[in-house]
């Protein structure tokens, strides 16, 4: 019930092409969902997040699709270029007295020249 | 530029010794948490606190992994006595468990234990 499946494990692509990564849940209490980015020795940072009651978030090239019907969610990367190259994970909250995120296993990207 | 701290790095040590692992949250956070990052399992959270008092330990093996904050502005965690097995990204996060709970991880304690 807790868990966020995410997809692919690993993706590469091409520079200038769109980056796109999958993500569903279950647990229809979640009500928060972010996005970290990880680059290579450090720590995940936030990139980007939406809450369920609208169905697209764009800030510059990163956007987040949502379809809560189907509990799925997904991170598009618009122009991917070399410097995006990074481990992405989605997540999802429920408040309701737990502070706690709900990571998924983490999709490694590579953007290749 | 406020940041999670944590100390030290990088260790290396021998099965059967201790291992503390140290964070300071930013300051004015009240929730923190604690990760250990491999590549089999990913992020799994560990622990984490709430106004210094500890939440949720379930993800932690009790017999030899311990939390604590003694203070708002350190928290600890400890491996006694460590195993390969615990060879990993320990990483700490604060927040202010306030509406979105977004996390500030530190750059973590990269850990080999042989």
């Amino acid at each position: 019930q807790q868990q966020v499946k995410q997809s692919p494990q690993s993706l590469i692509v091409q520079k200038g092409g769109i980056s796109i990564i999958n993500c569903a849940y279950e647990n229809t209490a979640f009500d928060y969902f972010p996005w970290y980015q990880q680059f290579p020795g450090k720590g995940p940072a936030l990139l980007i997040a939406i809450r369920p009651d609208v169905s697209e978030k764009k800030e510059g090239r990163f956007t987040i699709s949502f379809n809560k019907s189907a509990k799925q969610f997904s991170l598009h990367i618009m122009d991917s270029q070399p410097g995006d190259s990074a481990t992405y994970f989605c997540a999802a909250y429920s408040g309701a007295g737990s502070y706690q995120l709900t990571f998924g296993k983490g999709t490694k990207l590579s953007v290749i020249p | 530029d406020a940041r999670v701290t944590q100390t030290p790095r990088h260790k290396v040590t021998e099965m059967g010794q201790e291992v503390t692992m140290r964070c300071q949250p930013i300051l004015g956070h009240n929730t923190v948490f604690w990760y250990r990052q491999t590549m089999m399992q990913g992020l799994e959270l560990l622990a984490y606190f709430r106004n210094r008092a500890p939440l949720d330990d379930s993800g932690m093996p009790k017999d030899r992994f311990s939390a604590e904050m003694p203070d708002a502005t350190l928290a600890t965690l400890k491996i006694q006595p460590s195993e390969p097995r615990d060879s990993a990204v320990y990483f700490c996060a604060s927040g202010t468990g306030e509406g979105e709970e977004t996390q500030y991880f530190g750059p973590g304690t990269r850990l080999l234990v042989l």
